[in-house]
């Protein structure tokens, strides 16, 4: 069964860092493309960033290029979100997905991070 | 990195089929056939419907279809259930490895 677990969410205050993880098992993580995707709250759904199977490759949306950076560990199954100076509009629901023939086909459960002073 | 523009609501009696539209660019949903449809309920994750502007995954009902017609893609439930009540995502390849989602369709089963 595949699963995805997100963990690291939490309040922080504005100008703050956090480090999102996601634990994936149930299918060869090292094969897929990656991405996180955020939800503020009663809002749509945002493209965070991606990243390739190797982490050769990472792009972001403009608004957080410069403040998040996505990593993989392959040999711990983790995928990573370091977010950095963080911003009362980076409030939101944060999920990770797998990347599948430009779709995400399976989703992790979220996990919140509130950006507030 | 504009949004794709989906009508905020949609509605349909059981039994009937609905309509979803997302509109974009010729830089994003005219320009690949890149798009997908996410299915939401409140409180949970989504969950891929659509890819590839009309495939569907596996285990996904037939009453899901999706198409495209230049800058517009649309998502099509025919035979309206009551577990299909729940907000509707379109998204799109942007070109340069950018992602781009619609704004969302709540979807109600009258």
């Amino acid at each position: 069964e595949v699963q995805l677990v997100e963990s690291g969410g939490g309040l922080v205050q504005p100008g703050g860092s956090l480090r999102l993880s996601c634990a994936v098992s149930g299918f060869t993580f090292s094969s897929y493309w990656m991405t996180w995707v955020r939800q503020a709250p009663g809002k749509g759904l945002e493209w965070v960033a991606n990243i390739k199977q190797d982490g050769s490759e990472k792009y972001y949306v403009n608004s957080v290029r410069g403040r998040f950076t996505i990593s993989r560990d392959n040999a711990k199954n983790s995928l990573y979100l370091q977010m950095n100076s963080l911003r009362v509009e980076d409030t939101a629901v944060y999920f990770c997905a797998r990347h599948y023939s430009r779709a995400s086909d399976y989703w992790g459960q979220g996990t919140l991070v509130t950006v507030s002073s | 990195q504009s949004a794709l523009t989906q009508p905020p609501s949609a509605s349909g009696s059981p039994g009937q089929s609905v309509t979803i539209s997302c509109t974009g660019t010729s830089s994003d949903v005219g320009g690949y056939d890149y798009v997908s449809w996410y299915q939401q309920h409140p409180g949970k994750a989504p969950k891929l419907m659509i890819y590839e502007v009309s495939k569907r995954p596996s285990g996904v009902p037939d009453r899901f279809s999706g198409s495209k017609s230049g800058n517009t893609a649309s998502l099509t439930v025919s035979g309206l259930q009551a577990e299909d009540e729940a907000d509707y995502y379109c998204n799109s390849y942007a070109g340069s490895h950018n992602w781009v989602f619609g704004g969302g369709t709540q979807l109600t089963v009258l």
